[in-house]
């Protein structure tokens, strides 16, 4: 089955670089996803990858997939009090007809 | 373009009421879906719609609980009776089938029941 991991929180200072980490069980996962949800709002989609790629980078996100490990991971360059917010991971098997599978989020703080 | 519109945005009720979360998808999306999220279980996906009709509603935690889409604009979900155990955010969310399954999510309607 389905199944998306992550750590629940992550803590870093202002300029540093984050890094999230996400592992996903199924091996057909053909997009996986990073979503972020800020204080009292739905999530937004951040990026997504295509299972054949193994980088993408969108102005200072930058996301990386091993597929051999089942792992993606979103490096934030020069993180921001903005930035503070639940990131969550998410697979899908099939392009459009399958629910998204959704890890349970990673809250990132921001130290000033 | 409006987004996912959720109502009510966030409503106390008594255990025993009926609740009835509203949702509108976004113009043109044929697959709608209807999350909940808490602490303890983050996001679950309780149903989902293609073209109004239900696909899947095996996340739909008990018969108190019951989802339609009478039209391409319109969803509910509904709760008869509520319980404090229901309170959560619940997320309405569609999608347009073929470009990679991304889902465009609404604002949440926050339930507490007391």
């Amino acid at each position: 089955g389905e199944d998306v991991e992550q750590s629940l929180f992550l803590s870093v200072r202002e300029g540093d670089s984050s890094v999230i980490n996400c592992t996903y069980t199924d091996s057909s996962s053909t997009y996986l996803y990073w979503y972020k949800q800020e204080p009292g709002a739905g999530l937004q989609l951040l990026t997504y990858i295509f299972s054949n790629m193994d980088m993408k980078q969108d102005q200072r996100l930058t996301v990386l997939l091993n597929k051999k490990d089942k792992h993606l991971s979103l490096r934030i360059a020069d993180t921001q009090t903005g930035d503070s917010a639940i990131y969550f991971c998410a697979e899908s098997l099939y392009s459009g007809n399958t629910p998204l599978v959704f890890g349970k989020g990673t809250r990132l703080s921001v130290i000033a | 373009d409006a987004g996912v519109i959720q109502s009510p945005r966030h409503e106390v009720t008594e255990m025993g009421q009926e609740v009835t979360l509203r949702c509108k998808p976004i113009s043109g999306h044929d697959y709608l879906f209807w999350y909940r999220q808490t602490m303890m279980r983050g996001l679950e996906l309780l149903i989902y719609f293609n073209n109004n009709v239900p696909i899947d509603d095996s996340g739909m935690p008990e018969d108190r609980f019951s989802a339609k889409m009478p039209n391409a604009s319109f969803s509910t979900l509904k709760i008869q009776p509520s319980e404090p155990r229901d309170s959560a955010v619940y997320f309405c969310a569609s999608s347009l089938r073929g470009i990679g399954n991304t889902i465009y999510f609404g604002e949440g309607s926050w339930l507490t029941v007391v």
